[in-house]
């Protein structure tokens, strides 16, 4: 199976513009789950979506949002550009089902905001 | 705050010698991961040890597991300089696929 792929894999914005991030699940899954990274607050959960919709959030403003369509293909976006939201932003599938589930990373987007 | 802290935060080692890697978390959880992350890129699943189970084992990786202490431990047994990664802790605490990660461990493996 072709692994959880994540589109664009970098990306340069100004502040205040916005971003649309792009994941696509490993075939079968249900579950994406979506997490910043960055070096001083380390790996934070944004929110997961199963079956098109928002199961669980994070604590982040809500100038983060994403959506997740019936292919289960999701996307994150991020409005109002800030400088601190240079990260690597992750996404990871699984297929949602079970409390002891492995889940699966693509490699990630990295996005630089100047 | 993290959920899980992982300890030591810098680990350096000789090639061939053991690593191994602690993990401590705070509340009652439904089972604890370990993933491998090269230089910035995406993580890798190492291991998944389940709430009511003590040690697991994977190839050269060992997991063990104290939920009275809240602790886990990681061990890379003859380490290679290839195994050089951040290592992370990993807890699902709720009914949903949400983890909570640690701040991760920097492997440094010296050929």
């Amino acid at each position: 199976k072709a692994g959880v792929t994540q589109t664009p894999r970098y990306l340069i914005k100004t502040r205040g513009q916005q971003v649309t991030l792009s994941c696509s699940p490993i075939s079968g899954h249900r579950s994406v789950s979506w997490y910043q990274q960055t070096p001083g607050q380390g790996l934070q959960f944004l929110f997961e979506y199963f079956s098109e919709t928002q199961r669980n959030k994070g604590n982040f403003p809500g100038r983060f949002s994403g959506r997740q369509f019936s292919n289960s293909r999701s996307e994150m976006n991020v409005s109002t550009l800030e400088l601190g939201d240079s990260a690597l932003y992750l996404c990871a599938s699984s297929t949602g089902q079970g409390l002891w589930e492995t889940q699966y990373f693509g490699p990630g987007t990295r996005l630089l905001v100047l | 705050s993290q959920q899980g802290e992982e300890d030591p935060q810098a680990l350096s080692i000789q090639e061939g010698e053991n690593a191994t890697m602690n993990c401590s978390y705070k509340t009652s959880i439904n089972n604890l991961q370990w993933y491998r992350q090269n230089s910035g890129r995406g993580l890798v699943h190492l291991i998944l040890i389940r709430s009511n189970e003590r040690e697991k084992h994977s190839g050269r990786l060992r997991v063990t597991l104290d939920t009275s202490k809240k602790s886990s431990s990681l061990l890379i047994t003859a380490s290679r300089a290839a195994d050089t990664a951040s290592y992370f802790c990993a807890t699902d605490i709720g009914a949903n696929s949400k983890l909570t990660f640690g701040k991760g461990i920097t492997l440094s493996v010296r050929p």
